[in-house]
């Protein structure tokens, strides 16, 4: 069974960026398609974008649009999130969870704590 | 964007008692493309229902999903003490963007 595995909490000042991975484990790891999920403190689940599987191709919600992008090294079996000119509103737990863009999710990672402060 | 409305924001009830959730849609959701999560406090989203009625793998049979369109309920027919967290609904596979409810959350009368 998948399972992902993400990285470290991190702390950025407001205006840096930050870059979160999501490993996968097991097999074919470039026929997964990704999202990326955040969840402010004590908020709702936010959808930030998705990788497809195969062609890569990336869809980010318009919120983000231009601060956020979505990659994937598949020899490393890790999709990245990275996003930039920080905000103290971007701390959150942020989420790499497994699906197309037509499926739910069964699959998701821990999630990693971003905090942003001066 | 499709907005989804949860209610009620809090549901208070007693363990072997029935939950009714209930998640509505600005627009209807095509193909049934909603699912409903749980979330326990500290740990990622669950899911649980897909397809707007089909149990996901593990989940037991007091969990079920039901409605089309616009209006989409989730029930839990007899509450177990483990059942008493957040749920959310989500509706994926529309343009532009995945949303999600705000949330329902579950508490212990």
């Amino acid at each position: 069974q998948v399972q992902f595995v993400q990285s470290g909490a991190e702390l950025k000042r407001p205006g840096a960026s930050v870059k979160v991975s999501c490993k996968a484990s097991g097999n074919n790891f470039n026929n997964f398609a990704l999202h990326w999920v955040r969840q402010a403190p004590g908020q709702g689940l936010e959808w930030m974008g998705w990788i497809s599987a195969g062609n890569n191709y990336t869809k980010y919600s318009q919120k983000f649009q231009g601060r956020v992008s979505i990659t994937r090294d598949t020899s490393a079996s890790r999709a990245y999130l990275k996003l930039h000119s920080l905000r103290y509103e971007d701390t959150a737990i942020y989420y790499c969870a497994r699906g197309t863009y037509s499926s739910a999710w069964y699959t998701w990672g821990q999630g990693t704590l971003v905090t942003v402060s001066s | 964007e499709i907005v989804l409305t949860q209610s009620p924001g809090t549901l208070s009830l007693s363990p072997g008692e029935r939950a009714t959730l209930s998640c509505r849609a600005s627009h209807s959701v095509s193909s049934s493309n909603l699912a409903w999560y749980q979330q326990k406090a500290g740990q990622a989203p669950r899911l649980i229902i897909y397809g707007a009625s089909s149990r996901a793998t593990g989940i037991p049979e007091r969990f079920s999903g039901s409605g089309s369109g616009t209006d989409f309920t989730l029930t839990i027919s007899r509450l177990e003490p483990e059942d008493f967290v957040v749920y959310y609904c989500q509706q994926y596979g529309s343009s532009p963007s995945i949303t999600f409810g705000q949330g329902t959350r579950l508490e212990i009368k």
